[in-house]
């Protein structure tokens, strides 16, 4: 079935420093793909997402690729903040008979140095 | 526009008793799916309602159980409740479910003990 799988934490970083989170899926066709974020007590809330093979999702300063023939949607920022420290969760939309779920990672805690 | 609203926020209820969860989705969004958040197990899907009818269904005990209304809103219940079902308890919406995206409320979280 559907799973996604993301490199888990936590990862620390000084401020202005280079971010990569992995995520990895496993799915046939083109699901869509997302990244949450989830800030302490809070929800979650949508960062970015790409819907089909090599769209590219911004959003704040962070960019993923949707790659097909790695199955692959790394999250990256050229440059972190302190308000960037929140936990990160890859995700796959689910399609036909699994229409209207999400697929998660496991979510990578960031933290940042100031 | 108002966002996912989830209603109570905390909750502490003793093992044995049941609960009951409220979500009011964005307006408009017909599609409601329920997560529980855990340390140990991450996010679990527990079902996902679109139009009052349940479309799909995670892998939890008939101990849980939800409804949508006409208006879109939603209730998740748990009865007989156990200690592991403390945990944080995520509603999302969006319009329909097909892939398009999913906004969640803060969640409520609940403690038994």
């Amino acid at each position: 079935g559907d799973s996604v799988t993301q490199m888990e934490g936590p990862v620390t970083l000084s401020e202005e420093a280079f971010l990569t989170i992995n995520c990895t899926y496993t799915a046939t066709g083109y699901p869509s793909l997302f990244w949450y974020v989830q800030y302490p007590g809070e929800g979650l809330q949508l960062l970015l997402k790409a819907t089909k093979a090599d769209d590219k999702g911004s959003n704040k300063g962070f960019e993923a690729t949707y790659r097909k023939e790695t199955t692959s949607f790394h999250l990256e920022k050229g440059s972190v903040q302190v308000s960037d420290s929140a936990v990160y969760f890859c995700a796959l939309g689910g399609r036909g008979s699994t229409l209207g779920r999400l697929y998660f990672g496991r979510g990578t805690q960031l933290t940042v140095w100031p | 526009k108002a966002g996912v609203t989830q209603t109570p926020r905390y909750l502490i209820k003793t093992r044995g008793q049941q609960v009951t969860l409220s979500c009011s989705p964005i307006s408009g969004h017909r599609s409601v799916s329920w997560y529980q958040q855990t340390p140990g197990q991450g996010l679990q899907f527990l079902f996902e309602y679109f139009s009052e009818t349940q479309r799909n269904k995670g892998n939890f005990p008939g101990r849980f159980s939800g409804r949508q209304f006409s208006n879109s809103r939603s209730e998740m219940n748990v009865s007989t409740l156990e200690l592991g079902d403390s945990a944080l308890y995520l509603c999302a919406s969006s319009l329909n479910g097909m892939n398009t995206e999913a906004f969640f409320g803060q969640g409520t979280r609940l403690t038994v003990v």
